[in-house]
């Protein structure tokens, strides 16, 4: 079976532009979070979607946006690019959101590399 | 969620076993105790979890102290392949709800041949 897979896996922008990176999850899996993970840093918690509605937000600007399609697909949207955004953008997906007995083991992507020049 | 701590790395030889700290000294009566790890140029993969009793499973097993406030990933044999960051990760039951996982900054786990 095909795990969480995400496009582009390399990506290159400038300030100032838009960058749409997309994932699509485990088959049956209908909740996917996205994580933003910088150099040297563990993943950072971006936004999280189940049944095609946002169930949770991080500490993340509003040029950060995200929609999950009727298929459990997401899209996550950052405008305004800054060098900062320069980053390893994780996808994961799982069943249920998050909890349930807390076995919600989260299964991730290998992640778009996203560099702002 | 509860702060963990971990060492900022830890060297093994291979076919050792492994034992990876992690302090969770605020941890709350309905946090579960996740261990996942980072290889490198991937996401990161889930290992375990734990709410009170250790716990085995193919990968790896955890322990925890009797008063929650430690716990130990527990690698019986170390491989090259085992060469990753491990992230200690409390978890609040959420009940259907959607916080993220709080991730730190792990341990680097070096395997020397």
């Amino acid at each position: 079976d095909a795990g969480v897979t995400q496009s582009p896996t390399h990506l290159i922008k400038t300030r100032g532009q838009h960058v749409t990176l997309r994932c699509s999850p485990i088959s049956g899996h209908k909740s996917v979070s996205w994580y933003q993970q910088v150099l040297g840093q563990g993943p950072q918690f971006i936004f999280q979607y189940y049944e095609k509605e946002e169930r949770g937000r991080g500490n993340f600007p509003d040029r950060f946006s995200a929609r999950q399609f009727p298929n459990y697909s997401s899209e996550l949207n950052v405008n305004a690019l800054l060098l900062g955004d320069s980053a390893l953008y994780l996808c994961a997906s799982s069943l249920l959101p998050g909890g349930q007995g807390n076995t919600g083991e989260l299964f991730f992507g290998e992640g778009s590399r996203l560099t702002v020049l | 969620d509860a702060k963990t701590t971990q060492p900022n790395s830890m060297e093994s030889n291979e076919e050792e076993p492994v034992h990876l700290p992690c302090n969770h000294s605020t941890i709350s009566g309905t946090d579960y105790i996740h261990w996942y790890r980072q290889l490198p140029s991937q996401g990161p993969e889930y290992v375990i979890h734990g709410l009170t009793s250790n716990v085995n499973n193919r990968m790896a097993s955890l322990a925890i102290a009797e008063d929650r406030k430690s716990s130990t990933l527990i690698l019986h044999r170390a491989t090259l392949r085992d060469a990753a960051v491990y992230y200690c990760i409390l978890r609040g039951y959420s009940g259907g709800g959607a916080d993220g996982l709080t991730f730190g900054k792990g341990t680097h786990l070096i395997i020397q041949p």
